[in-house]
């Protein structure tokens, strides 16, 4: 089994709403990561986590908060988000931070 | 990032063979992947090479050449199915690294 949930699949939110991604994986991988993926772009990383710490945080807006409660789930808080940030939003994980990494099916995200 | 780079798009028909270059830089270069993505879905692993030569799998084939930087991956007996965009990816620094990735269509 490797596969990565993540809810909802489709979000649409106005620049002062606040809401939350969710990411779920039962497969024992040690690290989790978020991808921002934008209209025929490659996936852009966000954020790593490896054994529930941030360890990977590539210079990501503060209207984007990560939280890893446990070692299966990955959140990411958005907040004040502008319309350039729409794009589908990609969960992965994988063994450790060096194995094959497996993708969710994302999260399309609409910012008005 | 890293240079990662492939070919925009490409054509083949069904039934025939594509091979999608990729050549990367090779400074702080830990592995490559191959991930298939389809329009408005996520990426799924097609292969991961470390090490030099081919590696096969079904009718996927990956090939690394690590003092190249080159890669390439071959699909063969191509379905209509196959019709997505291919993405190389190399590992830095426990991160992935993605090439825009190739527009594979394939035509009946």
């Amino acid at each position: 089994d490797t596969e990565v949930t993540q809810t909802p699949k489709h979000l649409v939110m106005g620049m002062t709403n606040k809401k939350s991604l969710k990411c779920e994986q039962h497969m024992g991988h040690r690290a989790m990561y978020w991808y921002k993926q934008k209209a025929k772009k490659p996936p852009e990383l966000m954020f790593v986590y490896s054994y529930e710490k941030l360890s990977i945080n590539e210079s990501v807006p503060s209207r984007f908060s990560p939280e890893c409660p446990n070692s299966s789930l990955l959140n990411l808080h958005l907040h004040a988000l502008q319309p350039e940030d729409s794009a589908l939003y990609l969960c992965a994980s994988s063994q450790g931070e060096m194995d094959t990494q497996y993708f969710g099916p994302g999260t399309r995200l609409t910012v008005l | 990032g890293q240079n990662i780079d492939q070919p925009t798009e490409m054509t083949a028909t069904e039934g025939a063979i594509v091979q999608i270059n990729c050549t990367y830089q090779t400074s702080g270069f830990n592995g490559l992947f191959w991930y298939q993505q389809h329009a408005g879905e996520a990426p799924t692993f097609l292969s991961y090479n470390v090490l030099d030569g081919l590696e096969e799998k079904g009718r996927f084939s990956s090939f690394l050449s690590r003092s190249k930087g080159y890669s390439y991956l071959l699909l063969k007996e191509l379905q209509m199915k196959d019709s997505a965009s291919y993405l190389c990816a190399g590992v830095y620094d426990y991160k992935l690294s993605f090439g825009a990735g190739t527009t594979v269509t394939v035509r009946a």
